[in-house]
């Protein structure tokens, strides 16, 4: 059963508006939430993460909202660019036990950019 | 950059031949991992190692095994490959402290 969960497989937005990228997750342990970028034919690139014990964690134009009660967070992207179309990545980590901080991605969503 | 590379980057095989993919950080990490990424199915664990010589099985682990025999190299290997295998391999690292992972380039395999 998945674990975490990109319920919106694509999303587009226009040029500087807001990109909002949602992720559901169904194991309340974990402890880490990461959201990573992939181009084409690149790895994964690590974007931003959030501790389970925070609402909220801003990097520039990223901002990563939690919402423990119901399992859920988000990535804002504000404004949106052209460059930032990409594949958008949820993970999610457990630290502790034998789980070694593995990482526990969701499918995916590709964002679409349009000048 | 996180000083990762993978090689090879691309490769073709036929089924039942052997293969090894190589990951080699530069970085001093004690944790690596190999991921595999399918369309539909996000990126999934194969197997991971936490020091030399001390690897454990992810989630997609039938059919695969590794090797670290030292800190920088750790090694994937397909003991004979199947077209379930066709697909593209990370490789990734992450050090002592902090929840980060940091992905190579990926190889591209692709099994006749």
């Amino acid at each position: 059963d998945q674990q975490v969960k990109q319920n919106s497989p694509s999303l587009s937005v226009q040029e500087g508006r807001i990109s909002i990228l949602n992720c559901d997750y169904t194991n309340s342990m974990f402890d880490y939430f990461l959201w990573y970028k992939k181009y084409p034919a690149e790895g994964p690139t690590f974007l931003i993460s959030i501790s389970s014990i925070k609402d909220k964690n801003e990097d520039g134009r990223f901002t990563v909202f939690l919402y423990k009660s119901a399992k859920h967070l988000s990535l804002h992207i504000v404004p949106s660019q052209p460059g930032d179309s990409a594949v958008y990545f949820c993970a999610a980590t457990l630290n502790y036990g034998g789980s070694q901080g593995n990482l526990i991605f969701g499918k995916g969503t590709k964002l679409s950019v349009k000048p | 950059d996180a000083g990762i590379t993978q090689s090879p980057r691309h490769k073709v095989t036929e089924t039942g031949t052997p293969v090894t993919l190589r990951c080699h950080q530069t970085e001093n990490h004690r944790y690596m991992y190999w991921y595999r990424q399918d369309p539909g199915h996000g990126l999934r664990l194969i197997h991971y190692s936490y020091g030399v010589k001390d690897t454990d099985k992810g989630e997609v682990s039938d059919g695969y095994s590794v090797s670290r025999s030292k800190t920088e190299d750790f090694l994937l290997t397909l003991e004979s490959a199947t077209s379930s295998q066709t697909s593209v391999y990370f490789c990734a690292i992450r050090g002592n402290r902090g929840e980060t992972q940091y992905f190579g380039p990926g190889t591209r395999l692709l099994v006749l």
